[in-house]
């Protein structure tokens, strides 16, 4: 099965600062990568998807990049209700899996 | 509006079985594949199950091969879970999901509000 990481597992950042998530796969998963926001007692929520395209009605500071093995989670200006955990996908084999999750604390 | 909404969760046994339904309304429900996931509390995500628009393929995360079987039926536009053989480390809200585009694997665009299992004797 692909293992997804990401990196840092905790973040901590003031509002109006840009934010950089990390989600490697242990094997190439081309672009078939998805990020995911989740609020306490929410259900997880699409942002991007096949690396870099915004799910409808996600701003425009959460942006996607990468290809191959290593993908960015990009909030250009922090807000305070981006606080959340967000969680990488990848969907090009299966078994599907999930990354252990970034903790994003907005200070 | 595009809604999920999963019910049958509950209480159960180790060993025992529960039948989970997700009931789908406000778009073309055999277009699209459907998939389970879950949380463990406290825990990330962990996907299940997936099914084909048509129901001709399936596919099943390793720890519940042999144990979950996933359905639909597009007449009643619902997807089914039935879990068999419980395990105390199944505890967890199951979610229902539909994929981003039609006709594709895809990512899970859309999600229900989760339906808790918990198996404790």
């Amino acid at each position: 099965e692909i293992v997804l990481t990401q990196s840092p597992a905790t973040l901590s950042l003031s509002p109006g600062e840009r934010a950089t998530l990390s989600c490697r796969a242990s094997q190439s998963v081309t672009k078939y990568l998805a990020w995911y926001q989740q609020k306490p007692g929410q259900a997880p929520r699409l942002l991007i998807y096949d690396a870099s395209n915004r799910a409808t009605g996600i701003p425009a500071r959460f942006s996607g990049s990468g290809s191959g093995t290593d993908f960015t989670l990009t909030i250009s200006s922090l807000e305070p209700e981006d606080s959340a955990v967000y969680y990488c996908h990848q969907r090009i084999a299966w078994p599907y899996t999930f990354g252990p999750g970034t903790k994003l604390e907005i200070k | 509006e595009v809604q999920l909404v999963e019910s049958g969760g509950g209480l159960v046994q180790p060993g025992g079985s529960l039948r989970l339904s997700c009931a789908a309304s406000g778009f073309t429900f055999s277009r699209y594949w459907m998939g389970w996931v879950r949380q463990a509390p406290r825990r990330g995500l962990e996907w299940v199950a997936s099914i084909k628009h048509d129901g001709t393929e399936k596919q099943y995360g390793e720890s519940v091969k042999h144990r979950f079987s996933i359905s639909r039926d597009s007449a009643h536009n619902s997807l089914y879970l039935q879990m068999d053989s419980l395990r105390v480390e199944d505890t967890a809200v199951y979610y229902c999901a539909r994929v981003v585009l039609p006709l594709d694997t895809g990512a899970f665009h859309i999600w229900g509000q989760g339906t808790l299992v918990t198996v404790s004797s």
